[in-house]
């Protein structure tokens, strides 16, 4: 069965720092996606980035990327220049047959 | 654009009753997709519903069920209560499987559910 695992319950970054998120994954699916969400306070989820399995170039959407390992099967995210508004619950998430997600890591950014 | 909108916002029952939450997806997207998430556990998938037809659904007892309409919004049911399903459930929508490709998920606000 698909798993998805997140090590870290918690993570601190200050602000304007860099700060890398990690996720594994299993699967014996070859076709999937792998998303990372997050869901603020308020609760509502929002994406933040997608990966295709199929594609061998890491996923950018401004500040944030992936760093996309399939063998290892691992998707972990960077936020570069963490900004208070990033203070929130991140969920990485696979796509595939079913959907999986993670825990949830909780990040807070330190003025 | 409309996101996705849920409701109840909140629903309170009692053992043993039956729960009905709704979802409208956003204009255009024709997945729906449902999930439970109970504190401290994330999100576990229940269900996925495109075109009006169940595509999957995690592993959930046969209480759990639902359907999507014409229109394309969808109904989670929730029969004979029990406190452990008290959780936020939350409905996703996306664009469908003929668009190629598994959709990014647009997520609701939720319905909290409390079982008393």
């Amino acid at each position: 069965a698909q798993t998805v695992t997140q090590s870290q319950p918690e993570m601190s970054v200050q602000e304007a720092e860099t700060v890398t998120l990690s996720c594994t994954y299993d699967t014996s699916e070859s076709d999937y996606y792998l998303f990372w969400y997050k869901q603020p306070p308020s609760r509502q989820m929002i994406l933040v980035i997608r990966q295709e399995a199929y594609k061998q170039q890491n996923a950018t959407e401004n500040r944030f990327s992936v760093n996309f390992q399939k063998a290892a099967k691992s998707f972990s995210l960077k936020i570069s220049d963490s900004q208070l508004g990033d203070a929130a619950m991140y969920f990485c998430a696979y796509g595939g047959n079913q959907f999986y997600f993670g825990t949830g890591t909780s990040l807070t950014v330190i003025p | 654009e409309a996101g996705v909108t849920q409701s109840p916002t909140h629903l309170i029952k009692t053992r043993g009753q039956q729960a009905t939450l709704r979802c409208s997806p956003i204009s255009g997207h024709t997945s729906v997709y449902w999930y439970q998430q109970a504190l401290g556990l994330g999100l576990q998938f229940l269900l996925w519903y495109d075109e009006g037809e169940e595509r999957n659904r995690g592993n959930f007892p046969p209480r759990f069920s639902g359907r999507q309409f014409p229109n394309y919004s969808s109904e989670l049911n929730v029969n004979a209560l029990e406190l452990e399903d008290s959780a936020l459930y939350l409905c996703a929508s996306s664009l469908g499987l003929d668009t190629g490709g598994y959709q990014p998920q647009h997520f609701g606000d939720g319905t909290r559910l409390s079982i008393l």
